[in-house]
């Protein structure tokens, strides 16, 4: 069964602080991974990376695939109180249409 | 440009009752994909729908459906509810599978 792990599960930091944050997975024939922050309700979508798109960069935030560790990293550089949320990891692989989730990382950002 | 509209936001209905959660994509989007959020559990895959089908379908019961309309919008239908439905029921939809997949904001079913 597929299966993805984040850590930590909570981080707690001060604002200007860099974070980084893992995502292991075990997904039968991986496709790809997507990093998503969820504040309220909606997942709001970070990046996606596969194997032809190993590195993603947007603003503060990072991200770097390595298939032979079968693991991602978000990073998050100047973090600001904004930035406090949930972080979820999501793999794809070969059930098509299935995104297996971890159980998300909490993200507090404090003054 | 609209991302995806889910309604209602909030439903509560009573055990055995049947519930139904819409979800309209963002536009040219043809796949529509719905997940279960529980509280104090991870998103669940429930279904996946493309060009009116249903293409693939999560560990859930029957009683968990669902059907896609000509224009992309979608609808999760719960039947025989049971108080361990209660959870956010959010839609996503991509432009093909395996693109970017993107979330509204969620429907709230309380059972009761």
């Amino acid at each position: 069964e597929d299966k993805v792990v984040q850590s930590p599960l909570s981080l707690v930091v001060h604002e200007g602080d860099t974070v980084t944050l893992n995502c292991s997975y075990e997904v039968t024939n991986f496709r790809s991974l997507l990093w998503y922050k969820q504040e309220k309700k909606a997942p709001t979508f970070l990046f996606m990376l596969t194997s032809s798109g190993i590195e993603k960069k947007s603003g503060r935030l990072s991200s770097i695939l390595d298939k032979k560790e079968l693991s991602s990293i978000l990073n998050i550089t100047a973090t600001q109180t904004g930035d406090s949320a949930i972080y979820l990891c999501a793999a794809g692989g070969t059930s098509y249409g299935k995104l297996t989730f971890g159980q998300g990382t909490i993200l507090t950002v404090h003054p | 440009e609209a991302g995806v509209t889910q309604s209602p936001t909030h439903l509560i209905k009573t055990r055995g009752q049947q519930a139904t959660l819409r979800c309209s994509p963002i536009s040219g989007h043809t796949s529509v994909y719905w997940y279960q959020q529980a509280l104090g559990l991870g998103l669940q895959f429930l279904l996946w729908y493309d060009e009116g089908e249903e293409r693939n379908r999560g560990n859930f019961p029957p009683r968990f459906s669902g059907r896609q309309f000509p224009n992309y919008s979608s609808e999760l239908n719960v039947n025989a509810l049971e108080l361990e439905d209660s959870a956010l029921y959010l839609c996503a939809s991509s432009l093909y599978e395996n693109t970017e997949a993107f979330f509204g904001q969620g429907t709230r079913l309380t059972v009761v």
